[in-house]
């Protein structure tokens, strides 16, 4: 169970786009469809953004996407915006009733 | 309201045991899997275990294995994390949250019970 891996940081332009990546293996990301994003805002519990490597909740805005390839999964930010700012764990099902997280990236908005 | 409140965090002396509790609401609570996630104090998310909705299915993160004890009581509506022989590391604020597809993500939180492990 080993964390799955995550660029500690990344930033962009309001307007732009950013692409956080995160990188597992065959025994994760990699094996299952099962991976998902979160947002956490400092002091707020974290919120789903991301489900099943591409299905947004309700509410979530389509500026958010992501994708997979291999073992690795990609969420993108397009069009940032100021309230983007904030912290993205990505996480995996890693078979047996288990799961794995990311490090977790902190997106600044610059 | 559809809601998750965590209880029972406080401070234990290492060795110690705790048991923490989720009371859930506003939603069909044996109609979904249930996991606890923990994160130390400035640090990122870490899955702790996890629950199916009859209580068939249940894993445990490494770190926990053997120590804690993930339960349901579906009549109660309740989600609970026995926690033996603590450690310094397992200090955290601990979430419970709600898995409705039982496909390993997490759709609701609560907001969290502070477990401080320390002599």
């Amino acid at each position: 169970q080993s964390a799955l891996t995550q660029p500690p940081s990344a930033s962009g332009s309001p307007g732009q786009s950013v692409t956080i990546s995160c990188s597992g293996t065959s025994s994760d990301v990699g094996g299952y469809n099962y991976v998902s994003w979160y947002q956490q805002h400092p002091g707020k519990a974290p919120k789903l953004m991301i489900y099943e490597v591409t299905k947004r909740p309700s509410g979530v805005p389509d500026r958010f996407s992501a994708s997979k390839s291999g073992n690795t999964a990609s969420l993108t930010v397009s069009g940032l915006q100021p309230e983007d700012e904030a912290d993205y764990y990505c996480s995996s099902h890693a078979g047996s009733h288990n799961v794995v997280f990311g490090g977790g990236t902190k997106l600044t908005v610059l | 309201e559809v809601q998750l409140v965590e209880s029972g965090g406080g401070l234990v002396q290492p060795g110690r045991s705790l048991r923490l509790s989720c009371a859930a609401s506003g939603f069909t609570f044996d109609d979904y899997a249930m996991h606890w996630v923990r994160q130390a104090p400035g640090k990122g998310l870490e899955w702790v275990s996890g629950i199916s909705w009859n209580s068939g299915s249940i894993g445990y993160a490494d770190s926990v294995k053997g120590r804690f004890t993930i339960s349901r009581d579906n009549a109660k509506n309740s989600l609970y994390l026995q926690m033996n022989s603590l450690r310094a590391e397992d200090t955290a604020l601990y979430y419970c949250a709600t898995d409705k597809s039982h496909n390993y993500h997490f759709d609701l939180w609560g907001r969290g019970t502070l477990v401080t492990v320390s002599s």
